[in-house]
């Protein structure tokens, strides 16, 4: 169990609608991750909050958005769903500002079906 | 120029066999290179990473080796166990002391298979 907690496990919906995945961190850590993974892209970095604040985008649709919660915790929000949009959303946390190298660590994913 | 690229894609060694999974990176600025262990329906889990001031670092029976000048780095697994079998990840990423981001950049995974 590394610490991180994602709901739902298991999300279904259909095209066109919206869905919040949630995610809580480690104890103490400041920076939370969001990564999509596909079959056929792999691991892809969405998004980085840390404290808060937006820090970093990666291949995040604008269809996608997040934020981060004064308590740390963080909302994934997908809207206007696609077919392939469904995915398995990792969340990751780091203790970034305590350490130089950067141990991220993962939640158990939600997995998304667009139907 | 931010890719990973890890080969092979599959894996399947006897047990007690030594599995290894290779990878290379683009970025010379990368400077922490982790490895995940993912098993079926599970978040990825870390399971060693590396520096590139080092060439090889050794956790019971797992042992990367960095090979900076090549911009190549391996996982091996010694005396592999039908346990171990699972899809295996390299990553790079930043450190945060060159204020960027620490996104992790991940290669397109391992799947081993251990026979028994």
């Amino acid at each position: 169990d590394s610490g991180v907690t994602q709901t739902p496990k298991h999300l279904i919906t259909a095209t066109g609608q919206r869905v919040t995945l949630r995610c809580s961190p480690r104890s103490g850590d400041l920076s939370v991750y969001w990564y999509q993974q596909s079959l056929d892209q792999g691991l892809q970095f969405l998004i980085q909050y840390y404290n808060g604040e937006e820090r970093a985008k990666g291949n995040i649709l604008e269809r996608f958005s997040a934020q981060q919660f004064p308590d740390l915790h963080s909302e994934l929000n997908l809207s206007s769903l696609e077919l392939g949009d469904s995915a398995l959303y990792f969340c990751a946390s780091s203790p970034r500002g305590r350490g130089f190298y950067n141990e991220q660590f993962f939640g158990p994913g939600t997995r998304l079906t667009v139907l | 120029q931010q890719q990973v690229k890890q080969s092979p894609q599959s894996l399947i060694v006897q047990k007690g066999g030594i599995s290894i999974i290779n990878c290379a990176y683009e970025n010379t600025a990368f400077d922490y290179f982790p490895w995940y262990q993912q098993f079926p329906g599970k978040g990825p889990a870390l399971l060693i990473a590396i520096r590139p001031d080092v060439s090889e670092k050794k956790e019971g029976r797992f042992t990367i080796s960095f090979n900076k000048s090549a911009k190549q780095f391996s996982l091996h697994i010694m005396d592999s166990q039908p346990g171990d079998s699972a899809t295996y990840f390299c990553a790079a990423s930043l450190s945060s002391l060159q204020g960027g981001s620490e996104k992790l950049v991940f290669g397109k995974g391992t799947k081993l298979t251990v026979n028994p």
